[in-house]
């Protein structure tokens, strides 16, 4: 049971470029984040999903895509970086409602824009 | 709408000693509470989480932390601190009116705790 798993663990972009950021969970999930922190804040919301095909806006959504055609996959895209997405990314899962809304996080991914 | 504020960015201590990490709260319906804890260029881990049950919440460690409605607290203590200890902490809401919906939880900007000999 590896939990959540993302990759890749740095990736420096140029302005410009594109890429995706993979993310991997092996308990069953229905519901899975991606977040985005920045020095000295907490994790702000991306986008989130209830469940394969389903997804939807967080708080900071601009210049992000995703998908969610499995319940294991989550990807996160940047389709035109800018050095406003410098930061690390972590995504996370949780179970369904009824259970307490703790959420399980990967080790991150460190993106530097330049 | 909900929030956290988590009243210092940084807190020392000496090793053995007790630690106290200071979070308040504003939620507009009863919330779960959680402290995470990220450990330099690591993903946060649970350390953990209040939902309504004891007020007094144990989690790993030897960290507890005690949920005040009275004062919207959600203090984090541990009696003797371990060089181990020294890492990011962060106090999480999430609004338990959120059955049926994704659990959004907001996240206050965290207290760097450094332990000292």
């Amino acid at each position: 049971n590896a939990g959540v798993t993302q990759t890749p663990k740095f990736r420096i972009l140029k302005i410009g470029q594109s890429m995706t950021l993979q993310c991997t969970q092996d308990m069953n999930h229905n519901y899975m984040y991606w977040y985005r922190q920045d020095p000295g804040m907490g994790l702000k919301l991306i986008y989130y999903s209830v469940g394969a095909g389903i997804t939807d806006k967080g708080e900071v959504p601009n210049g992000y895509n995703v998908s969610r055609s499995t319940t294991e996959d989550f990807p996160l895209r940047l389709e035109l970086a800018a050095p406003s997405q410098t930061s690390v990314y972590f995504c996370a899962s949780s179970y369904s409602p009824g259970q307490p809304y703790e959420q399980y996080f990967g080790p991150g991914t460190r993106l530097t824009v330049t | 709408a909900q929030s956290v504020t988590q009243l210092d960015s940084h807190v020392s201590v000496s090793e053995g000693t007790p630690v106290l990490l200071r979070c308040n709260y504003s939620s507009s319906y009863s919330p779960s509470l959680f402290w995470y804890v990220q450990h330099p260029n690591k993903g946060l881990q649970l350390l953990l989480k209040y939902t309504s049950a004891a007020t007094l919440v144990k989690g790993i460690n030897g960290f507890e932390a005690e949920f005040k409605k009275s004062e919207t607290s959600f203090h984090l203590t541990k009696p003797s601190a371990h060089m181990s200890d020294a890492a990011e902490y962060f106090c999480v809401v999430s609004d338990r009116r959120d059955t049926g919906t994704a659990s959004k939880l907001t996240f206050g900007t965290g207290t760097r705790l450094q332990v000292t000999l």
